[in-house]
């Protein structure tokens, strides 16, 4: 089964604009959840979806959004990008939302510096 | 909301030492208690997990222990190996933010 993955994997953009980043889960995953990991700040919840509903939110401001399409594929968007913004972006997938149930699956992550 | 802290930052070990890495955290209702590891420019992965009703849990080279009157887990890695150099994150679970709590992370260092 192909797993987690993420495109593009590097980006590099200038502050003020907008970005999309990609995930697609692995097969038959309806949740998945996105992190903002920066150096030792471990990784910092943003939000997660599961069959296309927004089901938590982390304390990001607005924005930081996302969605999530009926074959589970999900996007996130920053707009008016700032340079705080550059991070690791990771999405998981798992079966369920249901934590400790369902094992949750990393992709290799978005790099986005923003200069 | 759950804080938690992980002890030390940074663990340097000899090859075929044994690695305790702790990690604390603050919401007494928390049920799950994973450790999770990630090696250099690679992603995080699941590596073992507890939960509430079970004080330790072995799985080859790995083992996790739970204190809940503490509030602290601990992974414990034996007889190191180089592969086992790493950030291990730990995430424990408090059921009313309805995610898993990441930590900053210890980064262990195995000198061959």
């Amino acid at each position: 089964k192909a797993g987690v993955t993420q495109t593009p994997r590097y980006l590099i953009k200038t502050r003020g604009q907008q970005v999309t980043l990609s995930c697609s889960p692995i097969s038959g995953h309806r949740s998945v959840s996105w992190y903002q990991q920066t150096p030792g700040q471990g990784l910092q919840f943003l939000f997660e979806y599961f069959s296309e509903t927004q089901r938590n939110k982390g304390n990001f401001p607005g924005r930081f959004s996302g969605r999530q399409f009926s074959n589970s594929r999900s996007e996130m968007n920053v707009s008016t990008l700032e340079l705080g913004d550059s991070a690791l972006y990771l999405c998981a997938s798992s079966l369920g939302p249901r934590v400790g149930v369902y094992e949750q699956y990393f992709g290799p992550g978005t790099r986005l510096t923003v200069t | 909301g759950e804080n938690v802290e992980q002890h030390p930052s940074t663990l340097s070990v000899q090859e075929g030492d044994s690695a305790v890495i702790k990690c604390t955290y603050s919401d007494s209702a928390s049920n799950y208690f994973p450790w999770y590891k990630q090696e250099l420019g690679k992603r995080p992965q699941l590596i073992i997990d507890i939960r509430s009703n079970v004080g330790e849990k072995k799985d080859q080279r790995i083992a996790v222990t739970l204190n809940k009157t503490a509030k602290h887990f601990s992974l414990h890695i034996t007889e190191t190996q180089p592969e086992d150099s790493a950030v291990y994150f730990c995430a424990p679970y408090p059921p009313g933010n309805n995610r898993l709590a990441f930590g900053k992370g210890n980064q262990v260092v195995v000198i061959p």
